[in-house]
């Protein structure tokens, strides 16, 4: 069973501080995923890669930063937090052809993240 | 707009009944998946069906592409099939997947 481990699981920060979470993944995935989940909003997509050195936007990427150093790691990156960005956030990765999208997603189990 | 629909927002069920959830989508498709999310939990992939009918025990997904639209069905509710279930399309934007919001599934003894 692939797995994706995320860290840390709970995160509190404080406004205008620098908050990296990292989520790791050992299934040699091309595609990782960075979602954050909010009451009302269901799964919205920060960033996305397609394999080591590739970062792509998602649909709600300002205030987020990406990087992918490895096949394995996938970061998420908030250089200045703000209070709206207290969420769940989920790494996803799925294996597929450069480019499209895989047909399995394997979800680590979250971080929750609280900025004051 | 919301690209991806989910509806009913929420449903509640007595064991053994049969539940329909819907998702409806105002953009292209070339891919339509399915997830479970247990309460407090992560997400299971459950169904990838870009189009037709596809079958998994009690689970039942189809996908209408000209319709734009895509039903997940489950006979015979368990307990344990309490969770919220997701859809996420993918519209040929590379591997993007777009969720719905969710149906809140609440199945009671």
């Amino acid at each position: 069973e692939a797995a994706v481990t995320q860290s840390p699981r709970n995160k509190v920060a404080v406004t205008g501080g620098k908050v990296t979470l990292s989520c790791n993944q050992t299934n040699n995935h091309n595609n990782m995923y960075w979602y954050r989940q909010d009451t009302g909003h269901g799964l919205r997509l920060i960033h996305y890669s397609y394999g080591a050195g590739s970062t792509e936007k998602g649909d709600i990427p300002d205030g987020y930063k990406a990087s992918r150093p490895s096949q394995e790691n996938f970061s998420l990156i908030l250089e200045l937090a703000t209070p709206s960005q207290t969420s769940v956030y989920f790494c996803a990765s799925g294996d597929a052809l450069r480019g499209r999208v895989a047909e399995t997603l394997y979800f680590g189990s979250g971080t929750r993240l609280t900025v004051l | 707009g919301q690209q991806v629909q989910q509806s009913p927002t929420s449903l509640v069920l007595q064991e053994g009944e049969n539940a329909e959830l819907q998702c409806n989508f105002s953009t292209s498709l070339n891919s339509m998946q399915w997830f479970y999310q247990r309460p407090g939990g992560s997400l299971i992939s459950v169904f990838y069906n870009p189009s037709g009918t596809k079958q998994s025990g009690r689970l039942t997904s189809t996908t209408v592409i000209k319709e734009r639209r895509s039903s997940l069905h489950i006979s015979s509710s368990q307990i344990t099939d309490s969770g919220t279930y997701l859809c996420a399309l993918n519209n040929n934007a590379g591997a993007k997947l777009t969720f719905g919001g969710g149906t809140r599934l609440t199945v009671r003894p």
